[in-house]
């Protein structure tokens, strides 16, 4: 099972929005509304952020929110803050009953 | 509250084995979807294995073969047992929770780092 593709990096400005894209295949993201997103700073475990393609967990600011058309998942960060700089990673179940991650987008608030 | 800790990483010889626990707190860990997940230094998250709360096991390619996902219920705790360890097996390794019917992980340890080398 390949990584999901994310880009690297993104950037943008405090209060600014951005977006982040994975990018799977019809085994994968294509194949179910199981995609969930997960935030991880450095040294820490990661949180997750969204799941189910576009729910959020308690606690987490509506500022976050996800979607998908066909095999391509996206993360949205509106009103960009400081401490939404981290590391930012999508994942998805899959055909084999298995999960597989993409590769990582950091964020950097400029 | 839910609460996992992971133990049993260290520094083990390259060829060699080592078991991870996953100690669960606040939840049956038998009733879960419970998943290892590892992350190599500087890099990004691997999906490792799973054990359904049904008892059925999976493991990412990387591993196949020369591990094994357990569960102990009277201890609520998690397992991975790695063998013929190489460098490639660096990481750090996080226990991770799915509710059962549910396929993204809400809960996550704090992780235990495992480095292979000589």
């Amino acid at each position: 099972q390949s990584a999901l593709t994310q880009p690297a990096s993104v950037s943008g400005s405090p209060g600014q929005s951005i977006t982040i894209s994975c990018t799977g295949t019809s085994s994968d993201v294509g194949a179910y509304n199981f995609v969930s997103w997960y935030q991880q700073h450095p040294g820490k475990a990661p949180k997750l952020m969204i799941y189910d393609v576009s729910n959020r967990p308690s606690g987490v600011s509506n500022r976050f929110s996800g979607s998908k058309s066909d095999s391509t998942a996206s993360l949205t960060i509106s009103g960009l803050q400081a401490e939404d700089e981290a590391d930012y990673y999508c994942n998805s179940y899959t055909s084999t009953s298995t999960w597989v991650f993409g590769g990582g987008t950091k964020l950097t608030v400029l | 509250e839910v609460q996992l800790v992971e133990s049993g990483g260290g520094l083990i010889q390259p060829g060699g084995s080592l078991r991870l626990s996953c100690a669960a707190s606040g939840f049956t860990v038998s009733s879960n979807y419970m998943s290892w997940v590892r992350q190599a230094p500087a890099k990004g998250l691997e999906w490792v294995s799973v054990i359904y709360s049904g008892g059925g096991t999976y493991y990412a390619g990387s591993v196949r073969g020369r591990s094994t996902i357990s569960r102990d219920d009277s201890k609520n705790t998690l397992y991975l047992q790695l063998n013929s360890l190489g460098a490639e097996d660096t990481a750090v390794y996080y226990c991770a929770r799915a509710v059962t019917g549910t396929f993204y992980f809400d809960s996550w340890g704090q992780g235990t780092l495992v480095t292979v080398s000589s």
